[in-house]
């Protein structure tokens, strides 16, 4: 079984661009989702997808957005870059809502805000 | 989601036993412990889970207090590839989701 595939692995952008950041979930797996990475952070939560439909959004402002697919693959957005969006960007996929399930990450986006 | 507290760094000698303590002292009942790793530049990877039972896998094991105020993972013959920050994590028994609240972690230097 093929695990969580993000693309693109690394790319670098500049401020005020925006970027947009794919996810596919292993397969069979219904949500996903995004974690930030930054050294002064660590792991944050982004939010979460289930069947299409947001279930969970951390504390990040309107400039970061996602959305889901019919067939679970997932993208994210971000508006207006700044400097401090320089950051991994990780997915993370499970099979449904089961609070004992586990999280399958990917290799993860890293971003370069210039 | 209860904090977690860990030591920020530790060593080990390769072939000796990893013990890897946390503390949760204001965990609630319908909580479980969760352990990932992160190896440098990859995804965090899981490694175990608990709830108050002592659990074992492939990988480690997980020993939890009575009390379920703190948890220790302990990997039995640690090897230069364990080298990495790992990640206890306590998160809610329910349907609301998958959201993981990850805090500082250990980083596990294992050395030959």
């Amino acid at each position: 079984k093929a695990g969580v595939t993000q693309t693109p692995r690394y790319l670098i952008k500049t401020r005020g661009q925006q970027v947009t950041l794919s996810c596919s979930p292993i397969s069979g797996h219904r949500s996903v989702s995004w974690y930030q990475q930054t050294p002064g952070q660590g792991l944050q939560f982004l939010f979460e997808y289930f069947s299409e439909t947001q279930r969970n959004k951390g504390n990040f402002p309107g400039r970061f957005s996602g959305r889901q697919f019919s067939n679970s693959r997932s993208e994210m957005n971000v508006s207006t870059l700044e400097l401090g969006d320089s950051a991994l960007y990780l997915c993370a996929s499970s099979e449904g809502t089961g609070p004992t399930g586990e999280l399958f990450f990917g290799e993860g986006s890293r971003l370069t805000v210039l | 989601d209860a904090k977690t507290t860990q030591p920020p760094s530790m060593d080990c000698a390769e072939g000796r036993a990893a013990n890897l303590p946390c503390n949760h002292s204001t965990i609630s009942g319908n909580e479980y412990v969760y352990w990932y790793r992160q190896i440098h530049s990859q995804g965090p990877q899981y490694i175990i889970h608990g709830l108050k039972n002592n659990e074992t896998n492939e990988m480690a094991s997980l020993i939890i207090t009575e009390d379920r105020k703190s948890s220790t993972l302990i990997l039995p013959h640690a090897t230069l590839r364990d080298t990495a920050v790992y990640y206890c994590i306590v998160r809610v028994a329910s349907n609301a989701g998958n959201m993981l609240t990850f805090g500082g972690g250990t980083r596990l230097m294992v050395k030959p």
